[in-house]
């Protein structure tokens, strides 16, 4: 049973340039989660989507940034015109019901897409 | 380590000590804390969490501290190892997590 899968591990883009970051859930898993990891600031959330579905996009920047989780296929984090403060490791998480009530909130995390912009 | 490059609050620990890592939290709606790992080059992964209405919890080597008064979570390890070195996250859930700032372990063998 594969865990979560980002790819690609590592990209290396030019400032101005598009990075597009996937991530495949576990299996049967259809709640995916993005965090960030600057340096000196930990893990910060950026959004939590369903299938076909942005349920909460309250971290994510309001501008060059978006994210979706099609029907069929991976989520995509995408950064348009990316600037040097975008560099970070992506992580990408999932679980297989939504985080609330008497759920624990265990997230299953990729090893992460570690983003340097030039 | 590479994870992240942060300044973290460091613990070095002699391997066969206890440790024990503590963390602050804000959010007292939070129905859920739990306690992270994350290796150097790897995504973080899940320890043990402890519910809101509980003080204590324990896994395997590992011990949960919960102190709602003072909004503190401690997370205690017996008998440290070498593979216990890792950066070691807290988070709080309410309807998402959210992650604290984490703190390194650096066991000594």
């Amino acid at each position: 049973n594969a865990g979560v899968m980002q790819n690609p591990r590592h990209l290396v883009r030019r400032r101005g340039q598009e990075a597009r970051l996937r991530c495949s859930p576990m299996k049967g898993h259809s709640h995916v989660y993005w965090y960030r990891q600057l340096p000196e600031e930990g893990l910060k959330f950026m959004v939590y989507l369903q299938k076909e579905n942005i349920i909460d996009e309250s971290g994510m920047p309001k501008e060059r940034f978006s994210a979706e989780f099609p029907k069929e296929g991976p989520s995509i984090l995408r950064i348009q015109q990316v600037v040097r403060g975008d560099s970070a490791a992506y992580f990408c998480a999932s679980s297989p019901r939504r985080l609330s009530g008497e759920n624990t909130g265990e997230l299953f995390f990729g090893e992460g897409s570690r983003l340097t912009v030039l | 380590g590479e994870s992240v490059g942060l300044h973290l609050p460091t613990l070095s620990v002699q391997e066969g000590d206890n440790s024990i890592i503590n963390c602050a939290y804000s959010n007292s709606a939070s129905d859920y804390f739990i306690w992270y790992k994350q290796e150097s080059g790897k995504g973080p992964q899940f320890i043990i969490d402890i519910r809101s209405n509980m003080d204590k919890r324990q896994g395997q080597r590992v011990t949960v501290l919960l102190n709602k008064t003072v909004k503190h979570l401690s997370l205690q390890i017996a008998a440290t190892q070498p593979g216990d070195s890792a950066v070691y996250f807290c988070a709080e859930k309410n309807n998402r997590l959210a992650f604290g700032k984490g703190n390194q372990v650096v066991v000594i063998p």
